[in-house]
């Protein structure tokens, strides 16, 4: 069994400052994480994903996210908030012989000028 | 073409009206995925096909119906559809192990935007 929270619904930066996206998961399995963006009208794109190597993870746009397996977490984090950061964002895990993948309900990322 | 497409990219129809949406992945992935994203919903799972397995949500109404003819075409065909299916319907594809599983991550296409009069 699996299951994933994002811990906000919401979250309201101003440009140019950090950005946090929390995310806790839970696995029977050695789980796989990633992180989708979803700009408006548009389909999903992979932002990051981790899968047993390196526990910080590196993505796209400046996003990296650590895996914590004590906290099971995956914050996705940047340093510094641009206007086109706005969007929604989902955790996912998926693991073991599912061919299910489980995600949050999503975190709506603000960015005020 | 690259990546996941999906035709059309609107849709408005009546309830009466038959139709269906198509994905198409160019990736040499052997898993295809139907999702239905409704404003203010959560992301649901509508169907998976997988190494020749298909797993279904139960919770989706028999008016959505799916075809997998091959690995690389998915269809949905929709009859008799109610204003509440007025969503935006992704297609997803991702490579699935020999073993089973999916830990490789899912490629979207842009989604139908359907809405449902």
């Amino acid at each position: 069994a699996q299951s994933v929270t994002q811990l906000d619904s919401h979250v309201s930066v101003s440009e140019g400052t950090p950005v946090l996206l929390r995310c806790n998961y839970s696995s029977s399995y050695s789980p796989s994480l990633f992180w989708y963006v979803q700009h408006p009208n548009k389909g999903l794109q992979l932002l990051l994903k981790y899968t047993s190597a390196a526990t910080l993870v590196k993505g796209i746009n400046g996003f990296e996210a650590e895996f914590k397996k004590s906290e099971t977490s995956f914050h996705l984090t940047k340093p510094s908030a641009h206007m086109s950061d706005a969007a929604e964002y989902f955790c996912v895990v998926s693991g073991g012989r599912s061919y299910i993948p489980t995600f949050g309900r999503g975190t709506s990322l603000i960015v005020h000028p | 073409e690259t990546g996941v497409t999906q035709t059309p990219r609107h849709l408005v129809m009546g309830m009466t009206n038959k139709k269906s949406l198509k994905c198409e992945q160019h990736l040499g992935h052997n898993a295809m995925y139907w999702y239905k994203q409704s404003a203010k919903k959560p992301l649901e799972l509508m169907f998976v096909y997988s190494l020749e397995e298909r797993v279904e949500n139960n919770s989706v109404p028999s008016r959505f119906s799916p075809e997998c003819p091959n690995s690389s075409h998915l269809f949905l065909h929709l009859h008799t559809l109610q204003p509440e299916d007025s969503a935006l319907y992704l297609c997803a594809s991702s490579q699935a192990g020999l073993a089973g599983g999916v830990n490789n991550e899912q490629f979207f296409g842009p989604g139908t935007r359907l809405t449902v009069l």
